[in-house]
């Protein structure tokens, strides 16, 4: 059965500060894995899919990695904003067709 | 704007009532998914639909049942609805084995006092 972790699962930062939110899964058998973003009381946001056979991917300011030997991935942010303060999830997806979450890592920039 | 349209946005049931909540796609998306979210526990399947006339449970489908009524709609039914149903319930679909992820709704936040 895949499970997912993320760490932290609260992170305060510094606007400018450059950060790193991890999310780890227990079977490397995935066909991708996706960042989401949710903010308070709304829906999920995707930022970024990784497929199996790609190494990173990167939008704007976020850049996701994936190394599945390890059953790891990374989502960065550079030169974070109070507008990224969010909760981030991650994702993967398994050969069952479903998509299995993590619980998230809370994220506060402050100004 | 194309995407996953969930009906409705807010609800309040009263324990033993029922209700159906009903998700929409107009992306042509062969799966659909029904998620509910809570504090402390993320976000966990209860049921899905890999393609059209197919339906399968997920990790939490007791109290809920589903119908996939044609390849846009996949509706979910609490019977007799319960407080440990209160949560926020989201829908989502997906192409099968795709490289363009899932595409969640906005959720419908479901009160059973």
């Amino acid at each position: 059965k895949q499970e997912v972790t993320q760490i932290p699962a609260a992170l305060s930062v510094p606007e400018g500060e450059n950060l790193v939110l991890n999310c780890s899964f227990t079977d490397s058998a995935i066909y991708n894995l996706q960042w989401f973003r949710q903010d308070p009381g709304k829906g999920l946001t995707s930022l970024l899919l990784i497929q199996s056979s790609q190494r990173e991917q990167t939008s704007g300011r976020l850049n996701a990695s994936l190394d599945k030997s390890s059953g790891r991935s990374t989502l960065y942010i550079a030169a974070s904003q109070p507008g990224d303060s969010a909760t981030y999830l991650c994702a993967a997806h398994g050969g069952s067709e479903k998509l299995v979450f993590g619980k998230g890592t809370k994220l506060t920039v402050n100004p | 704007n194309a995407g996953v349209t969930q009906t409705p946005k807010f609800q309040v049931l009263k324990t033993g009532q029922s209700m159906t909540l009903q998700c929409a796609q107009d992306m042509n998306h062969n799966s659909m998914y029904w998620y509910r979210q809570d504090p402390g526990m993320g976000l966990r399947l209860i049921y899905y639909s890999a393609s059209e006339g197919t339906t399968d449970k997920g990790e939490v489908p007791n109290g809920y049942n589903v119908s996939r009524l044609n390849k846009r709609e996949f509706s979910l039914r609490l019977e007799s609805a319960a407080p440990s149903q209160t949560s926020v319930y989201f829908c989502a679909s997906s192409k099968r084995y795709t490289d363009r992820g899932y595409t969640f709704g906005s959720g419908t936040r479901l009160t059973v006092v």
